[in-house]
């Protein structure tokens, strides 16, 4: 099966810019998880979907960040104005519906920002 | 917050031998997972054990874990330059979210 599909790769903007990050699940993953991972450090959930529903955003810098799955399948991650410290890369990750298979996560090979 | 801290932070060894990362964590858990992670790359799931196992292996790699001590190791045995990579330990602590909370990691160099 295709993998989860991430876009850009790598992005170099100024602070105070904006910039929206895609991702495409693995077909028929309901749950979709944007990660931030600042070097160094393991990935921080920033937040989950069920479907187009948010099912947790509780580390998500809510003044600058936000986050949409419309139709339940491709979700978009912006940050609206950027700021030095969201220099990380932006994983996504899926995950099959259920117990057992459905626990782990598989994720996209991540965008690349440095906020300059 | 970071529920999961590796150790060591860094290891370097020569191919062939076997590498051990720990991993220590706060609160019950219903699964722990093990992730790899090459320089540059999205993370790649490894290996699950559950809170009732104590002991799981999958090719090269056996996982431990001790409840008691909220703690799990990592071993890859005879390993190869292939293996150098950072290694993430990420508990799931129940419900129905599936969330996952990861560590720091354990950056392995595995020298030819």
């Amino acid at each position: 099966e295709a993998g989860v599909a991430q876009s850009p790769r790598y992005k170099i903007i100024e602070k105070r810019q904006s910039v929206a990050f895609w991702c495409n699940p693995i077909s028929g993953h309901a749950t979709l998880y944007w990660y931030q991972q600042i070097l160094g450090q393991g990935p921080k959930l920033l937040i989950q979907f069920q479907n187009n529903g948010v099912v947790d955003d509780s580390q998500l810098p809510k003044d600058r960040f936000s986050a949409e799955r419309l139709k339940g399948v491709d979700s978009t991650l912006k940050i609206q104005p950027a700021k030095l410290e969201d220099s990380a890369v932006y994983l996504c990750a899926s995950r099959r519906p259920g117990k057992g298979a459905g626990e782990t996560q598989y994720f996209g090979p991540g965008t690349r920002l440095l906020v300059l | 917050s970071q529920q999961g801290e590796e150790d060591p932070q860094a290891l370097s060894i020569q191919e062939g031998e076997n590498a051990t990362m720990n991993c220590s964590y706060k609160t019950s858990i219903n699964n722990l997972q093990w992730y790899r992670q090459n320089s540059g790359r999205g993370l790649v799931h490894l290996i699950l054990i559950r809170s009732n196992e104590r002991e799981k292996h999958s090719g090269r790699l056996r996982v431990t874990l001790d409840t008691s001590k909220k703690s799990s190791s990592l071993l890859i045995t005879a390993s190869r330059a292939a293996d150098t990579a950072s290694y993430f330990c990420a508990t799931d602590m129940g419900g129905s979210n599936y969330k996952l909370t990861f560590g720091k990691g354990t950056l392995l160099t595995v020298n030819p």
